[in-house]
């Protein structure tokens, strides 16, 4: 399995800045993934990063929001711009590959806290 | 897309009690994974069992694809079970993960 580092693993930040959140791998991977999870709820798909192209954003979240870049196989990043308190949740990266039998693996998560 | 629902949404145990978890989902799934959310917030692979059964421990999990539900057993409980357990899933011909809500288990000393 996939050893995936997620940096920070926690920040608190003021209201209308921004933080990238780091997901690196140790070998290549066809699918990297981010998602969030708010306080008590379940995880939600923000987008897939897309190798050498922009991101597919699922419905209700937008790039200029959580703009996300992945130069290459095994980095991805994910920026949460101009923040306010409703961004305060964990973010997690995935990875996986495609194909019918593949299993999901996940960073440890970014604790974001938004004052 | 496939809609993922598990039950219950809550669960109390006595330490040493045995406890049952149940995932349904829509339409044709590949994939089905548990996970276990501790409280740092740490998502741990629990089993990746798309049909069958698979033992782990204390833990084993049942899928039964054409029924499309999935159960996952939590025998002899320890307070460090405690946490969140999410069943999710991917739709056949896709790629993206979808999770369920997650059960609530709090096992108590």
């Amino acid at each position: 399995s996939a050893v995936i580092s997620q940096k920070p693993s926690r920040d608190i930040c003021q209201r209308g800045t921004s933080l990238t959140i780091q997901c690196q791998v140790d070998s290549q991977v066809t699918m990297m993934f981010w998602y969030r999870q708010q306080p008590g709820q379940s995880l939600t798909l923000i987008a897939t990063a897309n190798q050498g192209s922009e991101a597919t954003y699922e419905s209700g979240f937008v790039i200029d929001k959580f703009p996300i870049s992945r130069p290459n196989l095994t980095f991805s990043t994910l920026t949460v711009s101009n923040m306010s308190p409703e961004d305060s949740s964990i973010y997690l990266c995935s990875v996986g590959e495609t194909g019918p039998n593949t299993e999901a693996f996940f960073g440890q998560g970014t604790r974001l806290t938004v004052v | 897309g496939i809609q993922v629902e598990q039950s219950p949404p809550d669960l109390i145990l006595q330490e040493g009690a045995n406890s049952t978890l149940r995932c349904n989902f829509s339409d044709s799934v590949n994939n089905l994974q548990w996970f276990h959310q501790n409280p740092w917030g740490q998502l741990i692979n629990l089993f990746y069992i798309p049909s069958g059964t698979k033992q782990n421990g204390r833990l084993s999990a049942t899928t039964v694809a054409t029924e499309r539900y999935s159960l996952l057993y939590i025998s002899s409980s320890q307070t460090t079970d405690s946490g969140v357990y999410f069943c999710a899933g991917v739709n056949t011909g896709g790629f993206k993960t979808i999770f369920g809500a997650g059960t609530r288990l709090f096992v108590k000393a």
